[in-house]
């Protein structure tokens, strides 16, 4: 069975870093690419940004709400995919979400089940 | 840059009837890359339809998926109590966007 469980949210003051995991399980994680997305809190869902897999250059694509203070990395060995935020604004408080795709120009048909990131002084 | 614009915003139906909920595109999308999901609150969101029509393992036949260019429908034929929730269309590949959503709530 296909897992995804995302961990390190929490409240982070204006300006600093946070770093979310993602922990996959049930298939080979390095075969796949893996996208991050987000919703704030009573509003619609957001695509944040995506790694391809190694296969295919184990490249990244951001939003440009993001691009150039989120990184997405990911540990093969270890079946993690991760989202380093930096900068983070006020506007970045939103559940945030890892989903599989089996390559990028592909819907996500598995997600995680989120983790809160608030963002607050 | 493509803009979804789902509606209606609300959609208030009861048990049994039928919901069609519309996405439109602000220029042309290749109907490979067209996507509804289902969302329930506190979960995550459920692929329902990819390819604007094919539908997603798992997914009851009462789900269907039609459209072309800049118009897509989600079509629910008969309302079950689990499909009251809120609905996405999305355009995938490079730069995925969603609509803003559709929320089908209980008349």
């Amino acid at each position: 069975e296909v897992q995804l469980v995302e961990s390190g949210g929490g409240l982070v003051k204006p300006g600093r870093s946070l770093r979310l995991s993602c922990t996959a399980s049930g298939f080979t994680f390095g075969d796949y690419a893996m996208s991050w997305f987000r919703q704030a809190p009573g509003k619609g869902l957001e695509w944040v940004g995506f790694i391809r897999s190694k296969a295919y250059g184990g490249t990244t694509e951001y939003a440009a709400s993001v691009k150039g203070r989120f990184t997405i990395s990911r540990d093969d060995s270890k079946s993690i995919a991760y989202l380093q935020m930096n900068s983070l604004k006020t506007e970045d408080t939103a559940v945030y979400y890892c989903t599989r795709l089996v390559v990028v120009t592909a819907p996500a048909a598995y997600w995680g089940q989120g983790t809160l990131v608030t963002v607050s002084s | 840059e493509i803009v979804l614009t789902q509606s209606p915003g609300t959609l208030s139906l009861s048990p049994g009837e039928r919901a069609t909920l519309s996405c439109r595109a602000s220029q042309s999308v290749s109907s490979s890359y067209l996507a509804w999901y289902q969302q329930k609150p506190g979960q995550a969101p459920r692929l329902l339809i990819y390819g604007a029509s094919s539908r997603a393992t798992g997914i009851p036949d009462r789900f269907s998926g039609s459209g072309s260019g800049t118009d897509f429908t989600l079509t629910i034929s008969r309302l079950e109590p689990e499909d009251f929730a809120v609905y996405y269309c999305q355009q995938y590949g490079s730069s995925p966007r969603f609509g803003q959503g559709t929320k089908v709530e209980i008349k």
